[in-house]
Parts: structure tokens; sequence; C-alpha cells
């Protein structure tokens, strides 16, 4: 089955530009999404089909996708950006099967 | 926009099934627009896909959890329902239901979620 990779934690002064990856085979062919999960609330997507917002997210956030590696860009870091972030992508080559990396914990030093 | 609740037991006991349901506002059921899906997560742990119907019937489901799991459509233009047969302390989750869109073509992100119902297996 499809598997996605996230690092466990990424630490950012306020301000300054995270950068949190995802990496998956040949992810650069799929669409990525991200979510935010706040701590004692449900997901919120961020960013989907790669670099898309929602409305009433920030531009602030964005994403990339290619190759083996789609990352989530959050610039100008808040402290209210403080949450874990999982991606997450369709996997269509045999089933439809949703598939979410394993989070992040952003944390806003 | 819609809104999605989650209802069912809290408590369940080993090796019985666990049934939930998700109530939709805003919409129904019943259109091409949406598709419905279950995810999970344990405490303190990440999210983990359980499954996804669409109006048609059409039903995906992880492979890992595929034996034990229903999703099915209610019988009102509103609900849809999990079933998880044979639950363990490992099946202890907040479970969501969420809805994606299916536009031009489905790329799976989950829009709009319930706020989640936790749902803790012990006898």
């Amino acid at each position: 089955s499809y598997v996605l990779t996230q690092p466990p934690s990424v630490s950012v002064a306020p301000g300054q530009t995270a950068r949190i990856t995802c990496g998956g085979n040949n992810i650069g062919s799929k669409s990525v999404h991200w979510y935010q999960q706040k701590s004692g609330q449900a997901p919120v997507v961020v960013v989907y089909d790669d670099n898309d917002r929602p409305s009433g997210i920030p531009e602030r956030f964005s994403g990339s996708n290619s190759g083996n590696t789609a990352t989530l860009t959050i610039s100008r870091v808040e402290a209210g950006d403080e949450a874990d972030y999982y991606c997450q992508v369709l996997d269509s080559s045999s089933d439809r099967l949703w598939v979410f990396g394993g989070g992040t914990k952003l944390t806003v030093l | 926009q819609l809104l999605l609740q989650e209802s069912g037991p809290g408590l369940v006991k080993p090796s019985e099934t666990l049934s939930l349901t998700c109530t939709v506002s805003g919409g129904s059921i019943s259109t091409r627009n949406y598709y419905w899906g279950w995810i999970r997560q344990p405490p303190g742990k990440g999210l983990e896909w359980i499954g996804t119907i669409y109006y048609s019937g059409s039903t995906y489901y992880s492979p890992s959890l595929k034996s034990r799991v229903t999703i099915s459509v209610g019988t009102s233009n509103s609900q849809f329902s999990l079933k998880l047969s044979s639950v363990t302390a490992a099946d202890t989750a907040v479970y969501y239901c969420a809805s994606a869109p299916q536009g031009y073509i489905l790329t799976g992100y989950y829009i709009y979620w319930g706020q989640g119902t936790l749902v803790t297996v012990s006898s």
C-alpha cells in the first residue's frame, strides 16, 4: 500500500518560514492535500490539490509537489500556527484508497 | 456549507460492534457532489482513514480494516453510518465523519468534517 512519510516535528521562530515535507513514491504524480489540526479540534484542510487554498485560509500557507516530495510552506509563522499537520493523497493505482501521512508537530518557538 | 455531526455510543465492549451515524445538514447524501468518509484518531496518534462511500453505494475501505468495516447510506437522505465489528482496545479513538467534493475529478480531500466523537472500547 502507498505510504506517506512526514518528519515527526518541525520547530520555527515566529516570523520565519516553516517547511513540512511529505515523502511518497512518485508523489509528484498525485494531488496532495494538507490538514491543520489544533489540539482538541477536528482537522481543517489548509491546502488541497498541491497548492490551492480553501476560502479563509491565509496566503501564508502554500504547497508544492514534485518527484518524491511534497512540501507545505508556512510563511511568516505565527503562534497560532502551532498545530499538527497531516498530508494526504488519494491512491487510485488499484482502487480508491485515502492515505494520510503520520503527521508533523509544528512548534513555534 | 455542509455541517456534519457524529453520534453513537461512547463506550463499546470488546468483541462487540461499534456503530456510528453521521448526520449531514445543509445538503443531501444523495448527491453526486460529495464522497462521504470515516476517519479515526487514536488518543495521541495520527489520522487513520477507515473508509468512504459514494451516493451510488460504491464503497472503499482501508485494507487493514476491510474485513471488519461496513459503511452504508441511511434510509434518510441525511445520514450515513459506520459499523466496525469485533472491536478491541486498539479501536479506541476519536471517530470523524467527513465529506470529499467530487469536482471535475475526485482528488480526495476532505473539506467538511464533523467535530468527532470519542469511542472507548472497554469492558
